[in-house]
C-alpha cells in the first residue's frame, strides 16, 4: 500500500496563476484533510472532507478551494496564487474517531 | 475552542540524556484524544500515539513514554536515553470534532536536537 500520496512535490508559481495539488490515499479513509504548514506556526487547517462529495471549510480555507469528486482523492487548488500561500501543504487522511491522521509526504509551494 | 500550547519552542540535549516535551491543551468537550507526531528532517509527519480522555494510564514504548494528566490538561511525551536520530521537530495534536470530522488542532510543535 502507497498510503497517502501528493502531486506534485515541489512547485513554483507566479503570483496569480493557477495550480492543483492532488492527494490520494489508498487505505479506503472516509476522512481526508489539507493543512499548511509554515515556520513556527504548526500546522493549520484548510479545508477538510467527511466522504465522496462533501467539504467543509478549516482554520485558513480563504483563497482556496476544494473537490471530493471520488472517495481515494482530495484535490486542493488554488485559483490566483499569492506569496502568502507559501507553504508546505500536507494531505491527510482518517477513519471516523477513534483515529489518528495519516499524512502525505507534503508538496513545497512557492509563490513568487 | 481548542487550544494546544508547547511552550518549548526548541530543545538540545546531549544523546543518552533524557528529555521531556510538554504539551497542554485546552478543550470543552469530555470526550477527546491527543496525538503526538514526529517531524524528521526529512519532512513527513509520522504518527507516535493516540491517548483517549477516559484512559489516564501512563503509555511506554522502547524508549518513548507518555504522561496524560487530565487534572493538568497535559500531555507530555519523554523520550529516555535520547539518540541523534531522535532529532525532529514533535507536534502534539487534540481531536477536535466539529462536522462529523476527526479534525486536529496541532501545537506549533517543539524543536528537538540530540547532539552526539
Amino acid at each position: 500500500n502507497a498510503g497517502v500520496t501528493q502531486t506534485p512535490k515541489f512547485r513554483v508559481l507566479k503570483t496569480g496563476q493557477s495550480m492543483t495539488l492532488l492527494c490520494a490515499q489508498d487505505m479506503n479513509h472516509e476522512y481526508m484533510y489539507w493543512y499548511r504548514q509554515d515556520p513556527g506556526m504548526g500546522l493549520r487547517l484548510i479545508h477538510y472532507s467527511v466522504g465522496e462529495g462533501t467539504t467543509a471549510k478549516g482554520e485558513v480555507p480563504d483563497g482556496y478551494n476544494v473537490s471530493r469528486l471520488k472517495k481515494q482523492n482530495f484535490l486542493l487548488g488554488l485559483e490566483s496564487a499569492a506569496p502568502s500561500q507559501t507553504s508546505v501543504y500536507f494531505c491527510a487522511s482518517s477513519r471516523p474517531r477513534p483515529s489518528e491522521q495519516y499524512f502525505g509526504p507534503g508538496t513545497r509551494l512557492t509563490v513568487t | 475552542a481548542q487550544k494546544v500550547t508547547q511552550a518549548q519552542t526548541e530543545i538540545s540535549v546531549v544523546e543518552k540524556e533524557d528529555v521531556t516535551l510538554d504539551c497542554v491543551y485546552e478543550t470543552r468537550d469530555t470526550t477527546y484524544y491527543l496525538f503526538w507526531y514526529k517531524q524528521p528532517p526529512s519532512g513527513e509527519l509520522v504518527f507516535l500515539i493516540r491517548r483517549n480522555s477516559f484512559d489516564e494510564q501512563n503509555e511506554i514504548s522502547g524508549r518513548y513514554s507518555w504522561n496524560f494528566q487530565k487534572s493538568t490538561s497535559s500531555f507530555n511525551f519523554t523520550i529516555t536515553a535520547s539518540q541523534v536520530v531522535d532529532s525532529a521537530v514533535y507536534f502534539c495534536a487534540l481531536s477536535d470534532p466539529q462536522g462529523g470530522s476527526e479534525k486536529l488542532v496541532f501545537g506549533k510543535g517543539t524543536k528537538l536536537t540530540v547532539n552526539p
